[in-house]
């Protein structure tokens, strides 16, 4: 069974600095999803950034990026320039390549705080 | 358009009562999902339908129906909840053909059971 890992249940950033949440995971497929998603406090859960395992560029989206060491089984998040509106709850999830009805495999989750 | 919506925003209800929850999207999507979640923990999957079929049920209890009308709602119907159950209902929807199928939320249904 897969299996994320996020270790850091909190974290702090001072505003325009940058962060890097951590997430591992373990799995037998070669073939796969890995996803940001952020929560703010009694706010909607979005997708913040997606890498397809088979990819070796590293995916960005505007400030986020993300460092994806495959063979670490390794896929950590960078914000640059954090802002209080970055301050959420980020789970890192994984979903199986294959299979129509593939579940998203969530880990614990980390509260990012960010300090003006 | 990534929109997912939910109605109600928020709802209390008794342990005898039965209500409904409502989702809904407009992106095509043909797969659409159940999560509840706790404060401060991740989503927890309850059911998926994959073309308007219920095509996983990860053992939930009968209290709770999930209902897919067509491919645009889904709804879960709840009846003689407990005060466990109380927490924040997500919806998703995500395509399925891969690479499409990145699940996106609702902003949920916040659940308080008396």
């Amino acid at each position: 069974a897969q299996t994320v890992t996020q270790s850091q249940p909190e974290m702090s950033v001072q505003e325009a600095e940058t962060v890097t949440l951590s997430c591992t995971y373990d799995t037998s497929e070669s073939d796969y999803y890995l996803f940001w998603y952020k929560q703010p406090p009694s706010r909607q859960m979005i997708l913040v950034i997606r890498q397809e395992a088979y990819k070796q560029q590293n995916a960005t989206e505007n400030r986020f990026s993300v460092n994806f060491q495959k063979a670490a089984k390794s896929f950590s998040l960078k914000i640059s320039d954090s802002q209080l509106g970055d301050a959420a709850m980020y789970f890192c999830a994984y979903r199986a390549f294959t299979g129509a009805n593939s579940k998203l495999t969530f880990g614990k989750g980390i509260t990012l705080s960010v300090r003006p | 358009d990534t929109e997912v919506t939910q109605t109600p925003k928020h709802l209390v209800m008794g342990m005898t009562n039965k209500k409904s929850l409502k989702c809904e999207q407009h992106m095509g999507h043909r797969a659409m999902y159940w999560y509840k979640q706790k404060a401060k923990k991740p989503p927890e999957l309850m059911f998926v339908y994959s073309y308007e079929k219920l095509s996983i049920n990860e053992s939930v209890p009968s209290r709770f129906s999930p209902e897919c009308p067509n491919s645009s709602l889904l709804n879960l119907h709840l009846h003689a909840l407990q005060p466990e159950d109380s927490a924040l209902y997500l919806c998703a929807s995500s395509q399925l053909g891969l690479p499409q199928e990145t699940q996106y939320f609702g902003p949920g249904t916040r659940l308080l059971v008396l």
